[in-house]
């Protein structure tokens, strides 16, 4: 079946450091990939997405290209700040929706 | 406004006692789906539908039910809820019928069984 593994949080960074969180996926066919962000309190909500290979997906300053070679749809953010602490779920999405286990990134002043 | 609403947000129960979580969605989506949310074991899905009446399992099916009689409407039903269902749950909506596109979700019900 579909997979997709997140590198483990929690991730703790002083404001404007450079962010990545590693997301990694095995499925069937040609998915689309995604990112979602759930702020504390909240639910789940779209921050970026690329639905094909080589596709570069971005948004409030995050993006994330699509690698079909690595499998891979590795998230970053060049200078964070306090408001981006949320929790970071990497998705894919082929009729049967698998998501990864979070991340949960906390930026401070 | 576009949104996918749940109800109740927030729910004690006792073991054994049926209950159901409504969710509403006024996009015309196709697809609709339940997830639950635990610590350390991220999103979990339940069930989804691609379209009324059609409805299938996801990852986590036991001890619940869904039905798809509207478009607008995809209700979790706990028969007999137990403490292991405790859990923070999450309804979302795609414009995708197959469910490729960007999901859209639901402020989350938080459930306690006793």
């Amino acid at each position: 079946g579909n997979s997709v593994t997140q590198m483990e949080g929690p991730v703790t960074l002083s404001e404007e450091a450079f962010l990545t969180i590693n997301c990694t996926y095995t499925a069937t066919g040609y998915p689309s990939l995604f990112w979602y962000v759930q702020y504390p309190g909240e639910g789940l909500q779209l921050l970026l997405k690329a639905t094909k290979a080589d596709d570069k997906g971005s948004n409030k300053g995050f993006e994330a290209t699509y690698r079909k070679e690595t499998t891979s749809f590795h998230l970053e953010k060049g200078s964070v700040q306090v408001s981006d602490s949320a929790v970071y779920f990497c998705a894919l999405n082929a009729g049967k929706s698998t998501f990864g286990d979070g991340t949960t990134l906390t930026v401070k002043p | 406004e576009a949104q996918v609403t749940q109800n109740p947000r927030y729910l004690i129960t006792v073991t054994g006692k049926k209950l159901t979580v409504t969710c509403s969605q006024n996009m015309n989506h196709e697809y609709m789906s339940w997830y639950r949310q635990d610590p350390g074991l991220g999103l979990r899905q339940i069930y989804y539908s691609m379209n009324v009446e059609v409805t299938d399992k996801g990852d986590v099916p036991e001890g619940y039910k869904v039905s798809r009689k509207e478009k607008r409407n995809f209700p979790l039903i706990l028969e007999s809820p137990s403490p292991n269902q405790t859990s923070l749950y999450f309804c979302a909506s795609s414009p995708s019928r197959q469910g490729h596109g960007e999901l859209f979700f639901g402020e989350g019900s938080r459930l306690t069984v006793l």
